[in-house]
């Protein structure tokens, strides 16, 4: 089967960097995207990997390694604002969108 | 904003009751899909359109119905519904299906099925 693995939770301080991981098994491989969710709101997108290597914007950068099945989500100097759930998903072989249930970060001042 | 709308926001039904969800995208995109989310759970795609034909139906029970008039709305039926349905439904829209093309989410609605 399909799957996508990121950690439920996490907590860091204002001003901190934080990781967040996202590993996956997928029937072929066609793009990671990152999303983020605030409470209440419309999941936004953040970023899209397809190469290996790291993407850089702004204070966000997601890295992707396709021989190790395995994404990062870099989050540098947090602001309370960054407190949301980050989605990751997968685009199998088919073109379908294989989401994982998302990491709840929480910003502690 | 993200230029996809959705009515009505809350929704509390009975388990008897019809009603519908709409959803409205502003970004000239071809595809739109519905998906549900539950608490502590992955996204769950529900249907695909695409230039208004459906693509995909991932095995969803007939209670659910989507319609798709034009590429610029999205509904879906409601009708004796469970409450395991209880969740968020978003919908969202993306330039085409299938493709390395972000997805655009609207809002959400929060249904309760009591």
């Amino acid at each position: 089967g399909q799957n996508i693995d990121q950690p439920t939770e996490m907590t860091a301080t204002e001003g901190a960097i934080v990781q967040i991981n996202c590993t996956y098994q997928t029937s072929g491989f066609n793009g990671l995207f990152w999303y983020q969710q605030h409470a209440g709101e419309a999941p936004t997108f953040l970023s899209y990997n397809v190469l290996d290597g790291l993407e850089e914007k702004g204070r966000f950068s997601s890295f992707l390694s396709r021989s190790k099945g395995y994404s990062y989500l870099l989050l540098k100097e947090l602001q309370m604002k960054d407190s949301a759930s980050y989605l990751c998903a997968v685009r199998d072989s088919n073109y379908q969108l294989i989401w994982g249930a998302g990491t709840k970060l929480i910003i502690k001042p | 904003e993200t230029g996809v709308t959705q009515t009505p926001r809350h929704l509390v039904m009975g388990m008897t009751n019809k009603k519908s969800l709409k959803c409205e995208q502003h970004l000239g995109h071809n595809a739109m899909y519905w998906y549900k989310q539950s608490a502590k759970k992955p996204l769950e795609l529900m249907f695909v359109y695409s230039l208004e034909e459906r693509v995909e139906n991932n095995s969803v029970p007939s209670r659910f119905s989507p319609e798709c008039p034009n590429s610029s709305h999205l509904f879906l039926h409601l009708h004796t519904l469970q409450p395991e349905d209880s969740a968020l439904y978003l919908c969202a829209s993306s330039q085409e299906e299938g493709a390395a093309y972000e997805q655009y989410f609207g809002p959400g609605t929060r249904l309760t099925v009591t």
